[in-house]
């Protein structure tokens, strides 16, 4: 059985440019959420997509975007970039969208924005 | 709204030390409690996990009970190992199917 996948596993921008990270959802799971991870941070809630519709966002702007598509999964998307947005972005899946559904954590995606 | 509070860091022990982390939580209804480990330069990796009041979760010698009583999800080990240093999250898993982390805490172990 395959984890979580995410890509690039790096990733270096400048101020005002845009990115697209990716994510691949362990088999069998339909629910993918996105964290952001700031240096030595808990990570923080991003948005959940649940067989292809948003279903819940945390407090970021609209310049976060994502998508998932019919094979679950899933696209990030930053607009705008800001020096701020510079995390690690982590992406995992689960079996469903509720709060006892456990959630599997790919290996992230590091973002440096200069 | 809903949020969880762990110890701070860094913990440092020696090898064969008793481990407590501490994690209290606020919520409204009744939430998971999961911990989560971060090693150096990866992503976060399920510990243990509870779904209902006096739930113990356990796994690799990791314990930790669900207290309903005290919004309590404490972590504990008897015996630690070199190669348990990681960053550790208390998380809780809210209604809304998000998932709502502490701030880390850093355990060192020396031999």
């Amino acid at each position: 059985e395959t984890g979580v996948t995410q890509s690039p596993t790096h990733l270096i921008k400048t101020r005002g440019q845009q990115v697209t990270l990716r994510c691949s959802s362990q088999s069998g799971h339909n629910t993918v959420s996105w964290y952001q991870q700031a240096l030595g941070q808990g990570p923080q809630f991003i948005f959940q997509y649940y067989r292809e519709e948003e279903n819940g966002r945390g407090n970021f702007p609209p310049r976060f975007s994502g998508l998932q598509f019919p094979n679950y999964s899933s696209e990030l998307n930053v607009n705008a970039l800001e020096l701020d947005d510079s995390a690690l972005y982590l992406c995992a899946s689960s079996s469903g969208q509720r709060g006892t559904d456990t959630q599997y954590f790919g290996p992230g995606t590091r973002l440096t924005v200069l | 709204g809903d949020s969880v509070t762990q110890m701070e860091g860094p913990v440092t022990l020696s090898e064969e030390a008793f481990l407590t982390i501490n994690c209290t939580y606020t919520a409204t209804g009744y939430p998971s409690l999961f911990w989560y480990v971060q090693y150096p330069g990866e992503g976060l990796q399920l510990l243990l996990k509870a779904t209902k009041a006096d739930d113990k979760g356990s796994n690799k010698g990791f314990e930790a009970t669900y207290r309903k009583e005290t919004t309590s999800f404490h972590l504990e080990k008897g015996s630690v190992q070199v190669s348990d240093s990681a960053v550790y999250f208390c998380a809780l898993g809210a209604w809304t199917g998000k998932l709502i982390f502490g701030q880390g805490t850093t355990l060192q172990v020396k031999p």
